[in-house]
């Protein structure tokens, strides 16, 4: 099936530091989600983005909807310890609003 | 967000046994779950999308006589492995879906089978 292309795939940094990963896809997108998943937990919502151009920040987490829809970028400011994890993108192309494509995951392991 | 929880959080069964999982909606009716399964280091494989009232709607390469799903009310649906061989153990983890115009999915906790 179809899947999102995630990157990067892992990023070991020092707490502090800021993070960036991106999704993209070859077709259009009408919703952007972000999630972070703990080890032998599930997935945890982050943010959701529902309109091309939208930013939108939780925290120290921001995140936009690309403006040709096929995109979207998470960043993480001043990282710290926990936020340690695998963050997933998701998202609900135009042809289908049920089903959510996946990306294959970004591991951050950060360094106190 | 949507509260979700998962029962059991693990199990340990023998082969050829059934194992049942379940998935409730604590905060809201959700007419539609979603069961998913998650090897190591791998995304989240969707398997099927469970509606209330009416039958699953599995994904390709999923056996609905093996994966029995049971969607009976707006806060419950199970899961059931029937026959579990070791080949089964994996993470399985239900979502709820918040429409009303916001697709968003909020997950369960997972359950962690392990067939032996």
């Amino acid at each position: 099936g179809q899947q999102l292309n995630q990157s990067p795939q892992s990023m070991f940094i020092q707490e502090g530091e800021d993070v960036s990963m991106n999704c993209t896809s070859s077709s259009i997108f009408n919703t952007w989600l972000w999630y972070k998943q703990d080890p032998g937990e599930g997935p945890v919502l982050l943010i959701a983005l529902y309109k091309a151009g939208e930013l939108t920040s939780n925290g120290r987490l921001t995140a936009q909807f690309g403006i040709t829809r096929k995109d979207s970028f998470l960043n993480i400011s001043a990282s710290i310890p926990s936020d340690v994890g695998i963050y997933f993108c998701a998202g609900f192309n135009a042809g289908n609003n049920r089903k959510l494509i996946w990306g294959l995951g970004t591991s951050l392991a950060v360094n106190p | 967000g949507a509260v979700v929880s998962q029962h059991p959080s693990r199990v340990i069964c023998k082969s050829g046994t059934s194992v049942k999982i379940e998935c409730r909606s604590l905060d809201f009716q959700a007419t539609t779950m979603f069961w998913y399964r998650q090897f190591p280091k791998q995304s989240l494989m969707l398997m099927a999308t469970s509606n209330e009232g009416s039958k699953a709607t599995y994904e390709q390469g999923v056996e609905k006589d093996k994966f029995l799903i049971n969607h009976a009310s707006l806060t419950l649906s199970t899961l059931t492995v029937t026959s579990a061989h070791p080949e089964d153990s994996s993470f399985y983890i239900c979502s709820v879906l918040r429409g009303g115009g916001r697709n968003e999915q909020f997950f369960g906790p997972g359950t962690r089978l392990t067939v032996l």
